[in-house]
Parts: C-alpha cells; structure tokens; sequence
C-alpha cells in the first residue's frame, strides 16, 4: 500500500518568508510525528499527533513552528519568518498508534537562503 | 528528559567482518529501543527493535542486545556486505511511546 508522502520534496525561500510543509500518513495510522534532521545530525522530535488529543509539541524549537492535523489525515508543518538556521530535512511518521513502528516519509528538504 | 549516546560515530569495516554500534540512554524507564538504517539521501527505516523485557533479539545477520541495568543496547551486524553502508540510528522510546528519543547516528562504510 502507499507509504507516508510528504511534500514538497524541496524548498527553497528566502529568509523572513513562511513555508508550509505537507504531510501524509499511512491511512488507518493514528499517529503522526515530524522530525528535523540537520545536515550529517540524528533526527530532532518536533511534535507528535495522536487521533483527537492534544498534540505534544514539546519539541517545537520556538514560536515559530506550529503544526496541525485534522483528525486522522493531513498535517502541516509551519515555519513563519525562517531563519537560515531552519534549514534542514523535515520527516514525517505516521505509525499504527504510540509504542509502534513509526514509518518515515522522504522528507522536504528545507534550504532558507 | 531522555538522552541518547551513540558511538562511534563512523565505522569502516572490511566486507565479511562485524560492525558493532553501542547507544546508551538516560532514562530507566524507557522501553522501546528501535535501529534505523538511513541510506544517502533516503528514509530512515526500521531495521531491528527489541522491548525492555528481552535481552537479545536477532534477525538474520543483524541482532540487538539490551542491558537495562546498564542501559545501553547494541547492534550487531555479521558477515557486513557493501550494501550494509548506511547511517545507523538508535532510538530510546519513552514510555508512553510517543516520542523517540535518537542518537547521533554512526556512518558505517564496509569496504569491498
């Protein structure tokens, strides 16, 4: 079956602008994770959706980066005013619920310039 | 929170040696530890998991063993082979399992 898609695969904008980045789970996975990964580093937790509770964004490097999800579907990952220091690969994983394997999308690959 | 070491960070092995790759955690209570292998450019993917209420656990060339007294876990990867290059993460999962906690990852090269 389809895996998790993410999208765009690559983004280039200048610094101050917002991006959005697009995220699509593995359907009947009720949980969903993003993830950034800096260039040669391990992966950095973001923030974490599990069906209708309230996300754990405990990961959010600042006020900057917010994200939402809709029930069991879609997520958005956004970064308003990027800095140079946003760029990176940004994963999502969706998995079958907490505690269970978490299947990665190919990443956006982030370059604020 | 959790916190994860890994070591080393690179590892070149001769093609049909052993690769070893040791992560150590900070939280007792962690109980879900998985290894991903990440290809250039590509997805991290799951390659082997173990829980807290085993030891070891093996698939094929590749096996985990966990000291939770310790807490540290290995991967073992036998009779190494060019496609085992990769990067390698080690993760500790807390116990409500929805954030994993990742090492810094060890670039492995098995050289022909």
């Amino acid at each position: 079956g389809a895996g998790v898609s993410q999208s765009p695969s690559n983004k280039v904008t200048e610094k101050g602008k917002d991006v959005e980045l697009r995220c699509d789970p593995i359907s009947g996975h009720t949980a969903l994770y993003w993830y950034r990964q800096r260039l040669g580093q391990g992966l950095e937790f973001l923030i974490y959706f599990q069906g209708n509770s309230a996300p754990d964004k405990s990961g959010l490097p600042s006020d900057r980066f917010s994200a939402e999800r809709t029930g069991e579907s879609v997520s958005t990952l956004t970064i308003q005013r990027t800095q140079q220091e946003d760029s990176a690969v940004y994963l999502c994983a969706s998995s079958q619920s907490a505690s269970h394997e978490q299947y990665f999308g190919p990443g956006t690959r982030l370059t604020v310039t | 929170g959790e916190n994860v070491e890994q070591h080393p960070s690179t590892l070149s092995v001769q093609e049909g040696d052993s690769a070893v790759i040791k992560c150590t955690y900070s939280d007792s209570a962690s109980n879900y530890f998985p290894w991903y292998k990440q290809e250039l450019g590509k997805r991290p993917q799951l390659i082997i998991d173990i829980r807290s209420n085993v030891g070891e656990k093996k698939d094929q060339r590749i096996a985990v063993t966990l000291n939770k007294t310790a807490k540290h876990f290995s991967l073992h990867i036998t009779e190494t082979q060019p496609e085992d290059s990769a990067v390698y993460f080690c993760a500790a999962s807390n116990p409500a399992g929805n954030k994993l906690t990742f090492g810094g990852g060890t670039r492995v090269l098995v050289k022909p």
